[in-house]
């Protein structure tokens, strides 16, 4: 399967922009960029995803390199909700749906 | 309510022990997974199912058992509980098609 690598840690103020970065350079060309996050103390949570295109939806867009060898996921105004571990993975036609997680970026967002 | 549901939520337990984890889920979905999370890491695929019957084994499956009996419920038994199975247990589910998983609250473990 193909790796991602993410930084371990962001910080960011409340109601500034924030990009979080993805390296995937050994991605596939059926690999899907996908994203979720875990709150604390909760399970994670689907955010976004995207094959080649740039993606949007109400809680984040999804900016995909041309190459696909990097993505960024970019919260516009980041609340003090969006802390929290945030995971890119690629899911490809033989993950047969499962979700290989790494250590994620740990996000603070100061007020 | 919560599309997916697990009990307990916290469970403390002795070595050597059966542990029985439940998952249910009200979206009608068919595929169903449990992962468990140490703290710090990412989580880990233990099982996974497709369908009612079927069981597959993930990253950790060694000293786990499932069981699909039902297309709504997926439980996670650990046999004989030992002390480094104290961790975050998380079940997922998913649709045929799609890949984006749907995830309980979770269970906290702890085996003494």
């Amino acid at each position: 399967d193909a790796k991602t690598t993410q930084p371990n840690s962001m910080e960011s103020n409340e109601e500034e922009p924030v990009h979080l970065p993805c390296n995937h350079s050994t991605i596939s060309g059926t690999d899907y960029i996908h994203w979720y996050r875990q709150l604390p103390s909760q399970g994670p949570e689907y955010v976004i995803h995207g094959l080649t295109s740039n993606v949007n939806n109400r809680m984040a867009s999804l900016a995909i390199a041309e190459d696909r060898k990097s993505s960024t996921l970019i919260l516009h105004r980041a609340t003090l909700r969006d802390a929290a571990v945030y995971y890119c993975i690629l899911i490809g036609g033989t993950s047969y749906g499962k979700l290989t997680f790494g250590q994620g970026t740990i996000l603070t967002v100061h007020p | 309510d919560a599309d997916v549901t697990q009990t307990p939520r916290n469970r403390i337990t002795k070595t050597g022990k059966r542990i029985m984890l439940e998952c249910s889920q009200t979206k009608g979905h068919d595929r169903m997974y449990w992962y468990r999370q140490d703290p710090g890491l990412g989580l880990r695929l233990i099982y996974y199912s497709f369908d009612v019957k079927d069981i597959n084994k993930g990253e950790i499956s060694d000293g786990y058992s499932v069981s699909r009996q039902a297309q709504a419920k997926f439980s996670l038994s650990l046999e004989s509980a030992i002390p480094n199975q104290t961790a975050l247990y998380f079940c997922a589910i998913s649709r045929q098609g799609t890949d984006t998983q749907y995830f309980g609250p979770g269970t906290r473990l702890t085996v003494l």
